[in-house]
């Protein structure tokens, strides 16, 4: 089995400042990792995903999440922050291998606010 | 462009109705879900098909019903013994056993119990 938790549901932040969402797993096997976004009423996009090699992944609107194995975490960052960054995102694994280790497994996610 | 089609965006419904959600996807994946979501819920997997005409229950399949006569299409029906159906409804695909794509989301339907 696996699971996602992201550590905050909730960040406030103001614009132009630094943020970091928090994402921890487990798994008992070798896993991908995503990050997606969501903003109001819309569905789910697809923001990064780490699937071998670097384990620093970056998106093309300037987040970046870094993988780390030994203290199972995937965190997402951005060094600057936009009004239009305001969303919901949401960590996700799935295994590698084997079964239903295959599905998606999503934290409840972080609502991001970017105050002026 | 290839995606996944949801309608309608926002459907009304009666209590003791049923009522049917549309999802359909040109993607030529083999898997799809459903997923409802309500605030600070996250995402809660309610059925999921890996091949056309088979599907299986999720964590609240409870008051929901599914087929999968075609590839493309994936109907998710919210009969009246879904006690709480209000909540915004989301459907995905997935090329099988290839978790390393992710899923595809649509834009998800919201239903309101009038």
């Amino acid at each position: 089995a696996q699971s996602v938790t992201q550590l905050d549901s909730q960040v406030p932040v103001f614009e132009e400042a630094p943020v970091e969402l928090r994402c921890n797993y487990s798994s008992s096997v070798s896993v991908y990792l995503f990050w997606y976004v969501q903003y109001p009423n819309q569905g789910l996009q697809l923001l990064l995903k780490y699937l071998s090699g670097s384990t620093l992944v970056e998106s093309i609107n300037g987040f970046e999440a870094e993988f780390n194995k030994s203290q199972t975490s995937f965190h997402l960052r951005k060094p600057s922050v936009h009004i239009s960054d305001t969303a919901e995102y949401f960590c996700a694994v799935s295994g590698k291998s084997g079964g239903s280790n295959y599905k998606l497994t999503f934290g409840k996610g972080t609502l991001l606010t970017v105050n002026p | 462009d290839g995606g996944i089609t949801q309608s309608p965006k926002y459907l009304f419904r009666k209590e003791g109705q049923n009522v049917t959600l549309s999802c359909e996807q040109n993607l030529n994946h083999d898997a799809m879900y459903w997923y409802r979501q309500d605030p600070g819920q996250g995402l809660r997997l309610i059925y999921y098909s890996q091949i056309v005409n088979d599907f299986q229950k999720g964590d609240i399949a409870e008051g929901y019903s599914v087929s999968r006569e075609k590839k493309e299409s994936f109907p998710l029906t919210v009969t009246s013994a879904q006690k709480n159906p209000t909540a915004f409804y989301l459907c995905a695909s997935s090329i099988q056993y290839r978790p390393n794509y992710g899923y595809t989301f649509g834009s998800g339907t919201r239903l309101t119990v009038v």
